[in-house]
């Protein structure tokens, strides 16, 4: 199975700063048909995951643009340009490329 | 719009079953493989099971090998797991989940608490 690795595991934040969580895997995420299924989530206290980026840099629709997907191969990142009250939670990448898909462990966002 | 509502999760002890069930709509359920990711109380995510849309490919991680099974029902838009022989460490949310490359779709959650 491909191992995803995130770090850090807690990060703590300051209101209007940049934060930045690294995702890296054991295999290349590079699928046969040429796209990329890294995928990053936001859990917010109490909810479900939410998807925030898709295919390592496509935003969804209503994600604030403060967020940004980056990456290629093993090694991806997301970030976030100025963090905001509502960013804290959990984010959590995952591969879709490779059967298992596998998550990583989860990075704490917190002030 | 795509929606994932699941439903079947509570209470019961170990060594008993339950049966979760996920109603889909919004979508050509045929289309798309379907799966189970759960969430322990402060823990991440984790696959469960997941299955394809015709034939009966399945897979199952391996803490749930021999006591769960996945099944659909392409008729009716469900996506099922049948839980037996549960332990304490099956205690968690299970979220129902489209399966595409993208994984944007996923159900709110039911919980699913098994006490010793």
């Amino acid at each position: 199975d491909v191992v995803m690795t995130q770090s850090p595991l807690s990060l703590p934040v300051t209101l209007g700063q940049p934060a930045s969580i690294s995702c890296r895997s054991s295999q290349s995420l590079v699928h046969r048909d040429g796209n990329t299924y890294l995928i990053w989530f936001q859990q917010r206290p109490g909810q479900s995951p939410r998807r925030l980026i898709y295919r390592v840099s496509r935003r969804d629709s209503g994600v604030p643009d403060r967020f940004s997907g980056s990456g290629s191969g093993t090694d991806f990142t997301l970030k976030i340009s100025r963090v905001e009250a509502e960013d804290v939670g959990v984010y959590y990448c995952m591969q879709g490329t490779q059967w298992p898909q596998t998550f990583g462990q989860g990075t704490k966002v917190e002030f | 719009q795509v929606q994932l509502v699941e439903s079947g999760g509570g209470l019961v002890k170990a060594g008993g079953s339950l049966r979760l069930s996920c109603a889909a709509s919004g979508f050509t359920f045929t289309n798309y493989y379907m799966g189970w990711v759960r969430q322990a109380p402060g823990k991440g995510l984790e696959w469960v099971s997941y299955i394809s849309h015709r034939d009966p490919t399945t897979y199952y991680t391996d803490s749930v090998k021999g006591r769960f099974t996945i099944s659909r029902d392409n008729a009716k838009n469900s996506l099922y797991l049948q839980m037996n022989s549960l332990r304490t460490e099956d205690t968690a949310v299970f979220y129902c989940v489209r399966v595409d490359g993208d994984y944007g779709y996923w159900g709110q959650g039911t919980l699913v608490t098994v006490s010793s």
